[in-house]
């Protein structure tokens, strides 16, 4: 089966710090993983997907993501944190015949002026 | 264009009556999906259509939940005697397709479902 874990529930960083928001993947296969962000009262948007091509993948607003094999993790991060960050932040798998997303638990960006 | 919409955005009913939440896809998306979102369980699949049929219908939490499909676009889902625990917010997505390269998954604003 195919799952996805985020190792922090909560990061706060100070505005213009980096960002780092860690995700594990297990799978028997390679793995198709997205990174989605919600704000508040907001829907769910992609930020970015990993699809077996490049392993260092960009997406929207400054972030990206690089997929790892090796330690089976597909981590998001971004050079310097914008208040407008301020979000939750889902680490996604789709199985290998597609269909439904399986989410992480979701990781809450803080962001300090 | 238009985006996946939902209706209604809030809905407060009393345990043990029915309810039906609505989503209209964005137009041409063959595959469609309910995922539930609630402070306990996180982020849930619930069931998805590729056209009008569910092949995976395998994460409704019970037999009070149902949903269907007509003409490949609009999607109700609907929950019979209510419970509390129904609580939650219903979020629907759609996508080209739910298999290749278009299984890129766009999402509506969410149904907030209280039950009293």
């Amino acid at each position: 089966a195919q799952s996805v874990t985020q190792l922090d529930s909560h990061v706060s960083v100070s505005e213009g710090t980096p960002v780092l928001l860690r995700c594990n993947y297990s799978s028997s296969y390679s793995p198709s993983l997205f990174w989605y962000v919600q704000h508040p009262n907001k829907g769910l948007q992609l930020l970015l997907k990993y699809t077996s091509a490049a392993t260092l993948v960009k997406g929207i607003n400054g972030f990206e993501a690089e997929f790892k094999k090796s330690e089976t993790s597909f981590h998001l991060t971004k050079p310097s944190a914008h208040m407008s960050d301020a979000a939750e932040y889902f680490c996604v798998v789709i199985p290998n015949q597609g269909g439904k997303l399986i989410f992480g638990q979701g990781t809450e960006l803080s962001v300090k002026p | 264009g238009a985006g996946v919409s939902q209706s209604p955005s809030n809905k407060v009913t009393e345990k043990g009556k029915d309810v039906e939440l609505r989503c209209d896809p964005i137009s041409g998306h063959t595959a469609l999906y309910w995922y539930r979102q609630s402070l306990g369980q996180g982020l849930e699949f619930l069931i998805y259509f590729q056209g009008n049929s569910a092949p995976d219908k395998s994460g409704l939490p019970s037999d009070r939940f149902s949903a269907e499909r007509t003409g490949g676009s609009v999607s109700t889902l609907t929950i019979q005697r209510t419970q509390q625990e129904d609580s939650a917010v219903y979020l629907c997505a759609s996508s080209l397709s739910a298999s290749g390269t278009h299984y890129e998954q766009y999402f509506g604003p969410g149904t907030r479902l209280t039950v009293t």
